[in-house]
């Protein structure tokens, strides 16, 4: 079957402009989680949702960053006025269930580069 | 707080030779371990997963693990290297406690070369 999907693949933007990035989860997936990979910080997380529903919001590494999912399925990570910073590799994987254990399945990733 | 440490950035095998990546985790917990493997340009894979059932655990394309909580250990080897093993491995933490229970805690990653 399909697995997670991102897009785009990469993703070349100018300091200060707004990003978003795409996740498709695995279908029937009902828990999704966003990871960021940079050469510094190796993988950190960022957020997960349960449904429609993120319930914590502290992995994400400032206001500037924001994440949504609709209709339990699709979703989106935003990034207003981009820094060189967030250059990385965003990462998007979603799990059957939100259960401690269960198995994450991640998608290819988005890279992107701020300029 | 739970965290991951991979001892050793880069290991180099020859081709048949055993591979021994080493994972150590702290929680103060019963964890959660997981290991994942990234090839060039690709997302994660998950070769194995240790769930509190059996200490030793097998995984896809002849990679094993096992959970010794006396050592906090979970290091994973392959007994004979293939050129296809070459990549990057990364070892993981879950806990069921407070926080972000269902976030993963990643080491930094292990990049593996395989020697003709």
């Amino acid at each position: 079957g399909a697995g997670v999907s991102q897009s785009p693949s990469n993703k070349v933007t100018e300091k200060g402009k707004d990003v978003e990035l795409r996740c498709d989860p695995i279908s029937g997936h009902t828990a999704l989680y966003w990871y960021r990979q940079s050469l510094g910080q190796g993988l950190e997380f960022l957020i997960y949702f349960q449904g429609n529903s993120a319930p914590d919001k502290s992995g994400l590494p400032s206001d500037r960053f924001s994440a949504e999912r609709t209709g339990g399925s699709v979703s989106t990570l935003t990034i207003q006025r981009t820094q060189q910073e967030d250059s990385a590799v965003y990462l998007c994987a979603s799990s059957l269930m939100l259960l401690v254990g269960d198995t994450q399945y991640f998608g290819p990733g988005t890279r992107l580069t701020v300029l | 707080a739970q965290s991951v440490t991979q001892l050793g950035s880069h290991v180099s095998v020859s081709e048949g030779a055993l591979v021994l990546l080493r994972c150590n985790y702290s929680s103060s917990v019963p964890p959660y371990l997981f290991w994942y493997v990234q090839y060039p340009n690709q997302g994660l894979q998950l070769l194995l997963k240790y769930t509190s059932a059996a200490t030793l655990v097998k995984g896809i394309n002849g990679f094993e693990a096992e959970f010794k909580k006396s050592e906090t250990s979970f290091h994973l080897t392959k007994p004979s290297a293939h050129m296809s093993d070459a990549a990057e491995y990364f070892c993981a933490v879950s806990t069921n406690s407070g926080g972000s229970n269902y976030k993963l805690t990643f080491g930094k990653g292990t990049l593996l070369t395989v020697n003709p």
